[in-house]
């Protein structure tokens, strides 16, 4: 079963500074990733999707594959406060399945200091 | 573009209480899910319907009802409130299940007395 979990369980950065969270998968025949935030108490805004290995560059938000290695990253460029929040990775589409169910990593709590 | 919509925001229960979560959407989507959100954990797939009265069971189904008896709503009931229950419940619909962005509610935070 798929097993998805990302590090580190919380961030702190300062305003501007890059943001770097990580997310390692176990199903290597997964071919489809997202990256969602989540402020409080609010529902999940999609940032990146990614399909391929590679970066994939959406606005101040950039998400890198390797699937080889089982990995998907986030980096987020110049970051406000306004960015603190959750940020969960979701990986699907294993090859044995044929409903391609998100399963969710448990987070990462970033938070962003002026 | 389209919304989602659960009510209500907040619910507060006793144990052992039969109590329903309720979701709109108005994309027109086929697709609906339930998830579970416990803190510091990820989403957990409770139930999920393809269409319009079709049901299948996620990995946490056991405690749990769902019902699709309209393309826009989806019902989630708690058929016996424990006081682990406590999460936020987050709805969610796509227009299909083959890999398709899932946009999601604001979430019913549940608590049980």
């Amino acid at each position: 079963q798929q097993k998805v979990q990302q590090s580190p369980e919380s961030l702190t950065v300062s305003e501007g500074a890059m943001a770097s969270l990580n997310c390692t998968f176990s199903d290597g025949t997964s071919n489809n990733f997202r990256w969602y935030r989540q402020h409080s108490a609010k529902g999940l805004e999609v940032l990146v999707s990614i399909f391929s290995d590679g970066e994939k560059e959406e606005g101040r938000f950039t998400a890198h594959l390797n699937r080889a290695n089982l990995h998907v990253s986030l980096h987020i460029r110049e970051p406000q406060p306004s960015d603190s929040a959750v940020y969960l990775c979701a990986v699907s589409g294993i090859a044995s399945s044929s409903f391609s169910k998100l399963v969710f990593g448990q987070g990462t709590s970033l938070s962003v200091v002026p | 573009g389209g919304i989602i919509t659960q009510t209500p925001k907040f619910l507060i229960g006793q144990e052992g209480q039969k109590l329903t979560l309720k979701c709109q959407q108005n994309f027109n989507h086929d697709t609906m899910y339930w998830y579970r959100q416990d803190s510091g954990k990820g989403l957990r797939l409770i139930y999920y319907s393809i269409t319009e009265n079709d049901l299948q069971k996620g990995d946490l189904s056991e405690g749990y009802d769902a019902s699709r008896e309209k393309k826009s709503s989806f019902s989630l009931t708690v058929t016996s409130a424990q006081k682990n229950e406590m999460a936020v419940f987050l709805c969610a619909s796509s227009p299909g299940t083959g890999g398709y962005e899932q946009y999601f509610g604001p979430g019913t935070r549940l608590t049980v007395l």
